[in-house]
């Protein structure tokens, strides 16, 4: 059955440095995702992305954050200068449509920022 | 962010038994519901829908029952198994877009 994949699987840093954050998608699906999940509290939305923009984004999403669709598989998160609070689950999810279309989602990343 | 609510932060059912998990939601524009099952270190995995169309989806032993007037959802699981032990997530999608806004879970364990 087709899957989300997401590397790392664990990610530390150092505040203050960049990190990206893989995901390969469905094959056939067109709409992809970033929600995070910090330690204790529920699993948050970041951004949506589709057509190589994105179509909605959160409060949490801001400048040092961006996505992209390199090539034909990946989709990536990259946080620029990470700050303490951005340690947390991170997980990627796509889905075949927008409107009423299950979002699968991957296993996630661990990303810890001392 | 108090959206979508999942009351109950964990529940305790013997094997055989149905297992209830509720959700609340205050968001008059959610229009698709879903719920999630998630294990320690993996991602949520997709268990069964319901859109607000509906009041009723079932899935073989899942069920979700949509009471839109009252803002409740439930997740029936019958009969429970010892593998149905988890976390469960409630998630609603709004008619203006695509974002999940997720509930705060709900851990489930099934005693042999």
């Amino acid at each position: 059955e087709p899957e989300v994949t997401q590397t790392p699987s664990h990610q530390v840093t150092q505040m203050g440095q960049e990190v990206i954050l893989r995901c390969v998608p469905i094959s056939n699906h067109l709409y992809f995702y970033w929600y995070r999940q910090i330690l204790g509290q529920k699993v948050e939305f970041l951004v949506s992305f589709y057509n190589n923009e994105i179509s909605e984004k959160s409060e949490i999403f801001d400048d040092q954050f961006s996505v992209e669709r390199p090539d034909g598989s990946n989709f990536t998160l990259k946080i620029r200068s990470t700050k303490l609070e951005d340690s947390a689950m991170y997980f990627c999810a796509s889905s075949e449509g927008d409107r009423s279309e299950t979002q699968y989602f991957g296993p996630g990343t661990r990303l810890l920022v001392l | 962010d108090q959206q979508v609510k999942q009351n109950s932060p964990s529940l305790s059912v013997q094997e055989g038994r149905i297992s209830i998990l509720n959700c609340d939601y205050t968001n008059s524009m959610f229009d698709y519901f879903l719920w999630y099952k998630k294990y320690p270190a993996e991602g949520p995995t997709f268990l069964i829908s319901i859109s607000s169309i509906k009041d009723k989806n079932e899935d073989g032993r899942f069920t979700v029952f949509l009471n839109k007037s009252a803002k409740h959802l439930s997740l029936h699981i019958v009969p429970s198994q010892p593998g149905d032990s988890a976390v469960y997530f409630c998630a609603a999608r709004s008619n203006a877009g695509n974002m999940l806004t997720f509930g705060g879970g709900t851990r489930l364990m099934v005693k042999p």
